[in-house]
């Protein structure tokens, strides 16, 4: 089964300033999709990014862009110029036949912008 | 509004007592999912459901079932309730069965007493 791995509990940043959140993953699979959630505090599950692995163009969305590394089976999330919306909960999430294709889910970051 | 409805958006019920939630996906996608989010478990995927068949199983209790109608809602049942089920419960759909981003309802929120 696959394992995603959110190795950072709870972070901060400044108002903003950038931030970066780190996702690992384990997998056999060469065709797979990776994503980012975001959950605020009205507990909603909002789709933040999402990279194909077939595709070697890290994603973009607006502030939001990803650092993906294949070999390195590394899936991480930059947010620049944060903002105090940005305090969220925020989950990486694998999607890949071994699963499925049902999103096998992390722990998940705590994250805190502060003015 | 990510276009998933979920009701109802709060449930109390006692242990042993059996529950129904209920799902209705965006407009067009075929495929629901079932999570639930607890503080020690994270989010557990549970079952999946693509045009009224069940496509993929997660961690689902025996004492947990779900379907999909023709009409592509889904309901989601507990039944024999124990406090440990107390947990958000979210419902998801996508468009295709595979390969498409899942879109999540506000969840009902299931407090076992």
């Amino acid at each position: 089964a696959q394992t995603v791995t959110q190795s950072q509990p709870e972070m901060s940043v400044q108002e903003a300033e950038t931030v970066t959140l780190s996702c690992t993953y384990d997998t056999s699979e060469n065709n797979y999709y990776l994503f980012w959630y975001k959950q605020p505090p009205s507990r909603q599950m909002i789709l933040v990014i999402r990279q194909e692995a077939y595709k070697q163009q890290n994603a973009t969305e607006n502030r939001f862009s990803v650092n993906f590394q294949k070999a390195a089976k590394s899936f991480s999330l930059k947010i620049s110029d944060s903002q105090l919306g940005d305090t969220a909960m925020y989950f990486c999430a694998f999607m890949g036949s071994g699963s499925g294709y049902a999103l096998n889910f992390g722990k998940g970051t705590s994250l805190l912008v502060t003015p | 509004d990510s276009g998933v409805t979920q009701t109802p958006k709060h449930l109390i019920t006692a242990t042993g007592q059996r529950v129904t939630l209920r799902c209705s996906p965006r407009s067009g996608d075929l495929s629901v999912y079932w999570y639930q989010q607890s503080l020690d478990q994270g989010l557990q995927f549970l079952i999946q459901y693509y045009n009224g068949e069940e496509r993929a199983k997660g961690n689902i209790l025996e004492r947990f079932s779900a379907q999909q109608f023709p009409d592509l809602h889904s309901e989601l049942n507990l039944s024999s309730l124990e406090l440990g089920d107390s947990a958000l419960y979210f419902c998801a759909s996508s468009a295709r069965a595979y390969n498409s981003p899942l879109h999540f309802g506000n969840g009902t929120r299931l407090t076992v007493t």
